[in-house]
């Protein structure tokens, strides 16, 4: 079964400093991996994918991540981070049983905290 | 291009009752699906839609069903509602080809409490 994993219930973080997000994933194939933030009271927003390519992917808001398949391991980085940037981030796999589907298994997300 | 537009944005129900929600896609989507995100067991996949039929469905009782209509607009309806069933219901809409292909896009949701 597929599954992904965020070990990090909560990252803090001084605004200026960069920020990783950590994401590892387990999947039987090649994945399709996704980040999404989540603001309050909000629904997910779409930060980047990697599906395949090259292993550094550039998405929104200055966000990027590093796919790195021998760790099964898909970060979000960021290199100087905002308060702005304070929000609950999710890291989901497409569901590869489901050809075409739209389904996708998120991890439990992680709440960063970004301080001034 | 406006977004995915979920409707209500809350809802009170009591115990037994039913609720439907709605959900219309960004323009030219045709595949709907639907996530409850609870705290304890996050966001889990609920079903997908695609030309009006049901392609995916998630581990989730009868009692959770949907449909979709001729111009894409989805529906989720939870009948016997439980207290369980409270949550924030989320709609992504997506489409199967093109650079966007494999991208869900999400509403705001539906924050459903169940009294």
């Amino acid at each position: 079964a597929q599954s992904v994993a965020q070990p990090e219930d909560q990252v803090n973080v001084a605004e200026g400093n960069p920020l990783t997000v950590k994401c590892t994933y387990s999947v039987s194939g090649n994945p399709y991996l996704f980040w999404y933030v989540q603001y309050p009271n909000r629904g997910l927003q779409f930060l980047l994918k990697y599906i395949t390519g090259d292993n550094l992917v550039k998405g929104s808001y200055g966000f990027e991540a590093e796919f790195n398949k021998s760790q099964t391991s898909f970060h979000l980085k960021k290199p100087s981070a905002l308060v702005s940037d304070s929000a609950l981030y999710f890291c989901a796999v497409r569901d590869l049983f489901y050809n075409q589907g739209g389904k996708l298994i998120f991890g439990q997300g992680t709440e960063l905290s970004v301080k001034p | 291009k406006a977004g995915v537009t979920q409707t209500p944005r809350y809802l009170i129900k009591t115990r037994g009752q039913q609720v439907t929600l709605s959900c219309s896609p960004i323009s030219g989507h045709r595949s709907v699906s639907w996530y409850q995100q609870t705290p304890g067991q996050g966001l889990q996949f609920l079903f997908e839609y695609f030309s009006e039929t049901q392609r995916n469905k998630g581990n989730f009782p009868g009692r959770f069903s949907g449909r979709q209509f001729s111009n894409s607009r989805s529906e989720m309806n939870v009948s016997t509602l439980e207290l369980g069933d409270s949550a924030l219901y989320l709609c992504a809409s997506s489409i199967r080809q093109g650079l966007a292909k494999n991208i869900q896009y999400f509403g705001a949701g539906t924050r459903l409490s169940v009294l």
